[in-house]
């Protein structure tokens, strides 16, 4: 089982520019977020997702967007990239029975 | 407003001896917690979660603990191993089912070094 997949592992963008950061789970897992975490701070909750077809806000979502249009897939974009926005990326999911989420191993995302 | 707060950025322990990693939180609305750990380059993994109608769940090594009425909660790791070396998130989350819900607020973690 590959788990939880993110794509690209590591990406730099200029200003204003978009880009989207692909997740990919293949353990047919109902719930899906994305976090960012920044040098001294926890995991702060950018999106999540209950299941397909419903996304909701978490605590930082100004920025970003997000679809499931799939199980499988919960992309994350950036719409018009900022400096504020360089941080790691994660992407976790977890199944109703699940404890605790499972997370993809992060995506460095630079912003110059 | 930082609701849950790890006060201790690092922590050193002995191998063979008890680790002891605590979390203070401000939101008596928070009825899951649970722990993470996270290596350099990795995302971090679930290690154990605790509901609020307990005060203590184990699972092997690891032991969290809850206090209520304190609003805190403790991970024992017995006994520490070298493996062990990490960053530990807490975590919690309000309203939720037996599993929690989906609005995790973390901490800012605690960095456990064993020394062999």
């Amino acid at each position: 089982n590959a788990g939880v997949t993110q794509t690209p592992k590591f990406q730099v963008l200029k200003t204003g520019q978009s880009m989207t950061l692909q997740c990919a789970q293949d353990m047919n897992h109902e719930y899906m977020s994305w976090y960012r975490q920044d040098p001294g701070m926890g995991l702060r909750l950018i999106h999540y997702s209950v299941g397909a077809g419903i996304t909701d806000q978490g605590e930082v979502p100004n920025g970003y967007n997000v679809s499931r249009s799939t199980t499988e897939d919960f992309p994350l974009r950036l719409l018009s990239a900022a400096p504020s926005q360089t941080s790691v990326y994660f992407c976790a999911s977890r199944g109703p029975l699940n404890y605790g989420y499972t997370f993809g191993s992060g995506t460095r995302l630079t912003v110059v | 407003d930082q609701q849950v707060k790890q006060n201790s950025p690092s922590l050193s322990v002995q191998e063979g001896r008890i680790s002891i990693l605590n979390c203070d939180y401000t939101n008596s609305m928070f009825d899951y917690f649970l722990w993470y750990k996270k290596y350099p380059a990795e995302g971090p993994t679930f290690l154990i979660s605790i509901s609020s109608i307990k005060d203590k769940n184990e699972d092997g090594r690891f032991t969290v603990f809850l206090n209520k009425s304190a609003k805190h909660l403790s991970l024992h790791i017995v006994p520490s191993q070298p493996g062990d070396s990490a960053v530990y998130f807490c975590a919690a989350s309000a309203g939720g089912s037996n599993f929690g819900n989906e609005k995790l607020t973390f901490g800012t973690g605690t960095r456990l070094t064993i020394i062999p």
